[in-house]
């Protein structure tokens, strides 16, 4: 069972330019949490989703930022007009349900570390 | 709203010292509590995961508790290793979202 994967792992970007962000959670997994990590910085919660759901994206800057998950492929966190201030890791990890039917133990992706010049 | 702090944020130590971290929230009703460790450059890898109903895991020279009532859980490594060096981070899940700790960036010096 392969790990949570993520592509790009680097990705440059100029200002203004859109930034797409990929990632597949391990096999058997329906829950997918992005997050975003600035240098020297914790984790912060961006959002959650489940199959075709946005389930949670209340970390989620309101405007340039959306997020989805479709029935078939990887999720995507999309950033469109991209500024410098955008410049981070941003990794996704995912869960599986437990038994108590909510996520459980979160597995992360190695991240795609995003640069805006 | 659930609030994760570490403390120390830093901690050096020399080889084959036995240390603790820490890890309080302020909401108990979490459902489960998680550490890992983030390497320079890396993503997180899990370590020990403790669900809401257990008080503490082991895995090798590192043992996990959980205090739900108090709020808090203590990371605990035995002997330690220069390649233990690494930020650790807790997180705990309420209502399906996972808050994170800033984490404690440990250096074990040989």
């Amino acid at each position: 069972n392969a790990g949570v994967m993520q592509n790009p792992r680097h990705l440059v970007r100029r200002r203004g330019q859109e930034a797409r962000l990929r990632c597949s959670p391990m096999k058997g997994h329906s829950h997918v949490y992005w997050y975003r990590q600035l240098p020297e910085e914790g984790l912060k919660f961006m959002v959650y989703l489940q199959k075709e759901n946005i389930i949670d994206e209340s970390g989620m800057p309101k405007e340039r930022f959306s997020a989805e998950f479709p029935k078939e492929g990887p999720s995507i966190l999309r950033i469109q007009q991209v500024v410098r201030g955008d410049s981070a890791a941003y990794f996704c990890a995912s869960s599986p349900t437990g038994t108590s039917g909510f996520p459980y133990e979160q597995y992360f992706g190695p991240g795609t570390r995003l640069t805006v010049t | 709203k659930q609030e994760v702090t570490q403390i120390p944020a830093a901690l050096s130590v020399p080889e084959g010292e036995n240390l603790v971290l820490n890890c309080s929230f302020t909401d108990s009703a979490i459902y489960n509590l998680q550490w890992f460790r983030q390497d320079p450059g890396k993503g997180l890898t899990s370590l020990l995961l403790i669900q809401s109903s257990q008080r503490e895991q082991t895995s090798g020279r590192l043992n996990a508790s959980l205090d739900k009532s108090s709020g808090r859980s203590t990371l605990y490594i035995a002997a330690s290793q220069p390649g233990d060096s690494a930020t650790y981070l807790c997180a705990v899940e309420n209502f399906n979202k996972f808050y994170f700790g800033s984490g404690t960036k440990l250096n074990v010096k040989p």
